[in-house]
């Protein structure tokens, strides 16, 4: 099995930059997604690192390091309609399963 | 491409009461998941099918819980005898076999409450 470790809430100022960290613990992992739900909303997907390193996907960016199981979003020039909950999730290799495990959420609070 | 639809979008009902949602994925995408949210809470995984085989059932998936994609496009979800411990949001969601399973299309959900 496997879990994920994320903040359950960042405040950040609109125009600024924010980072969402996830670190997980599991036996096996395929790579890690990001997922965006605005409040009463359905979830959407928003980026994938199935290797090391940064993408980029305009004004989001997703990092991940398998050696420190460890990843982070990285949202740029805050609007205030980017105040949602963020969620990580990962597939677990050990067991062949192609249903996410999400971790809990951080709530995204965007200020004037 | 109209994405995931899911029906009803509410439903109330009493304990003990059978229920059942439909979901309808992207069309063309032959991978098919359930999710359950409370509040404050990631999506939880139930269940997943790869066109009308269910390949893969989560411990949270009780003998009252059974789903079904007889045709490989639409999926059911029933829920028998229901409890209040059932209350939830139940999202479906659909993935695309190129772009691989990491990247799934989730339906608007069907929020059960159970009184």
């Amino acid at each position: 099995g496997q879990s994920l470790e994320q903040p359950s809430e960042v405040t950040a100022v609109e125009g600024a930059i924010v980072q969402i960290n996830c670190t997980y613990q599991t036996s096996g992992f395929y790579g890690l997604s990001w997922y965006q739900q605005h409040d009463g909303g359905a979830p959407t997907f928003l980026s994938y690192n199935a290797l090391d390193g940064l993408e980029e996907t305009g004004r989001f960016s997703s990092f991940l390091s398998r050696s420190d199981s460890y990843g982070y979003l990285l949202l740029q020039e805050l609007q205030m309609k980017d105040s949602a909950s963020y969620f990580c999730a990962g597939r677990d290799s050990g067991g062949g399963a192609d249903g996410l495990t999400f971790g809990k959420g951080t709530h995204l609070i965007i200020q004037p | 491409d109209t994405g995931v639809s899911q029906d009803p979008r509410h439903k109330i009902t009493k304990r003990g009461q059978n229920v059942t949602f439909r979901c309808d994925p992207i069309s063309e995408h032959n991978r098919l998941y359930w999710y359950r949210q409370t509040l404050g809470q990631g999506p939880e995984f139930l269940t997943y099918f790869q066109n009308e085989a269910q390949l893969e059932k989560s411990r949270l998936l009780s003998d009252r819980f059974s789903a079904e994609r007889p045709k490989g496009s639409f999926s059911t979800l029933e829920i028998q005898r229901t409890e209040q411990g059932d209350s939830a949001m139940y999202l479906c969601a659909s993935s695309l076999a190129s772009q691989g399973p990491d990247t799934q299309y989730f339906g608007p959900g069907t929020r059960l409450t159970v009184l």
